[in-house]
């Protein structure tokens, strides 16, 4: 079992659904990531989250520590908003750790 | 530089062969990372570097990779006798100090052993 799971895989909206992706993970974390790579293969960083929620835009990312899951939700879902979303987290080590471990990626698809 | 820079952006080797890959980081950036992203696979964490400390290597999957950085520099990931299993987009991050303060991919080197 990969110590990060997201569902569903795959996602097809039509334009104005709002969206819900989701992050699961099993281990301690120092904090989780949500990124977005676009069909050309680019990859931004939305959310950086250890506690609560964030907000940016249409983009509102939460995350509940003791349930160690996350979601990521699009509202009012746009064309552009088609690309592989990416959950990742930092496992939480003596130290601290830069090491990001990623899911394998919710591919977004929104048609208009 | 205004953002991350990897090159070549492609890449097709034979196996059996070495290959460096280069990431110039943002200027200023002390922190730089190398991921690796096989077709079908989510992105695995491979090297960190930051300023002059010593690297964090553990997730380079065998001997057969190496990657160096001179202080706040440019980076080459070098990989020796490639195999086909290398084949994958390698990407490289870079950050003004941690994760914590945010990170800006490069655009990846995509490598293809035949």
């Amino acid at each position: 079992k990969n110590e990060v799971e997201q569902s569903p895989q795959n996602l097809t909206a039509q334009e104005g659904e709002f969206i819900t992706i989701n992050c699961s993970y099993s281990v301690g974390i120092s904090a989780l990531h949500w990124l977005q790579q676009h069909p050309g293969g680019g990859i931004v960083s939305l959310f950086m989250l250890s506690s609560g929620k964030k907000k940016h835009g249409r983009l509102i990312a939460t995350i509940n520590i003791q349930e160690k899951h996350s979601s990521l939700h699009i509202t009012a879902s746009h064309p552009r908003d088609s690309a592989v979303y990416i959950c990742a987290v930092n496992p939480r080590t003596q130290g601290g750790s830069e090491k990001l471990v990623f899911g394998k990626g919710t591919k977004l698809t929104v048609n208009p | 530089g205004a953002g991350v820079s990897q090159s070549p952006s492609n890449k097709v080797t034979e196996k059996g062969k070495d290959v460096e890959l280069r990431c110039d980081p943002i200027s200023g950036h002390t922190a730089l990372y190398w991921y690796r992203q096989r077709l079908g696979q989510g992105l695995e964490f491979l090297i960190y570097f930051q300023g002059n400390s010593a690297p964090d290597k553990s997730g380079l999957p065998s001997d057969r990779f190496s990657a160096e950085r001179t202080g706040e520099s440019v980076s080459t990931l070098t990989i020796q006798r490639t195999q086909q299993e290398d084949s994958a987009v390698y990407l490289c991050a870079s950050s003004s100090g941690t994760l914590y303060y945010g990170y800006t991919f490069g655009s990846g080197t995509r490598l293809t052993v035949v």
